[in-house]
């Protein structure tokens, strides 16, 4: 699987959308983008994933570019509760399971 | 559905001591994995399972085993517990779907004295 590359911390003002990059410049083609977020003491949550087209959900929006190397995950207003560590992962689905390789993360704080 | 649980949420060993952590699913999911992360770092993976009767190992299996007699339950086995085996411990379990997503349990937090 591919290796992720974010910033280690981020601040963002409640109510602003929170812009979170990832690079992945070895992804493969077949390989999705996963993003999941944990909240402090709490177990990892997913986020949103895609491959290559642009995904929006209620927690969040997926933007990848086109040569597919880098995303950002966008939290269109983020509040106080959205401060977490986040998790940038790419995958590919093989028939030996659905293991996650998490990285570092994006420590998120979120301030008022 | 309650989703994933684990017991217990926390628990203090003496090194040498071995202890399992329950992991139980209710949401008939094949795949269950367990992690490990340590303080400020990112989550390891010690086993996983795709199905009942079928076990692998993942990036840090050493010190753990693992059995899964049954769909919904994925126990972890710690048979001489280290210092370096401190830690707090994720089960999580997803579908057999193309592109599937995994639930987190709470989480079990073990300290090794």
């Amino acid at each position: 699987d591919a290796k992720t590359t974010q910033p280690p911390s981020m601040d963002c003002a409640e109510g602003r959308a929170a812009n979170l990059p990832c690079n992945h410049s070895t992804i493969s083609g077949n390989e999705y983008v996963y993003w999941y977020r944990q909240i402090h003491s709490q177990g990892p949550q997913y986020i949103i994933h895609g491959l290559k087209n642009n995904e929006t959900n209620e927690m969040a929006s997926l933007i990848i570019t086109e040569d597919r190397k880098s995303s950002t995950l966008i939290l269109p207003h983020a509040t106080l509760r959205d401060t977490a560590v986040y998790y940038c992962i790419v995958r590919v689905e093989n028939n030996q399971g659905g293991k996650l390789i998490f990285g570092q993360g994006t420590e998120l704080s979120v301030k008022p | 559905n309650a989703g994933v649980t684990q017991t217990p949420k926390f628990r203090i060993l003496k090194i040498g001591q071995s202890m399992t952590l329950q992991c139980t699913q209710d949401m008939n999911h094949n795949y269950m994995y367990w992690y490990r992360q340590d303080p400020g770092m990112g989550l390891k993976l010690i086993y996983y399972s795709v199905g009942a009767g079928i076990t692998d190992k993942g990036e840090v299996p050493n010190g753990y085993n693992v059995s899964r007699s049954t769909t919904e339950d994925f126990p972890l086995r710690l048979e001489l517990a280290a210092p370096s085996q401190t830690s707090v411990y994720f089960c999580a379990s997803s579908s057999v779907n193309r592109v599937e997503t995994q639930y987190f349990g709470p989480g079990t937090r073990l300290l090794v004295l």
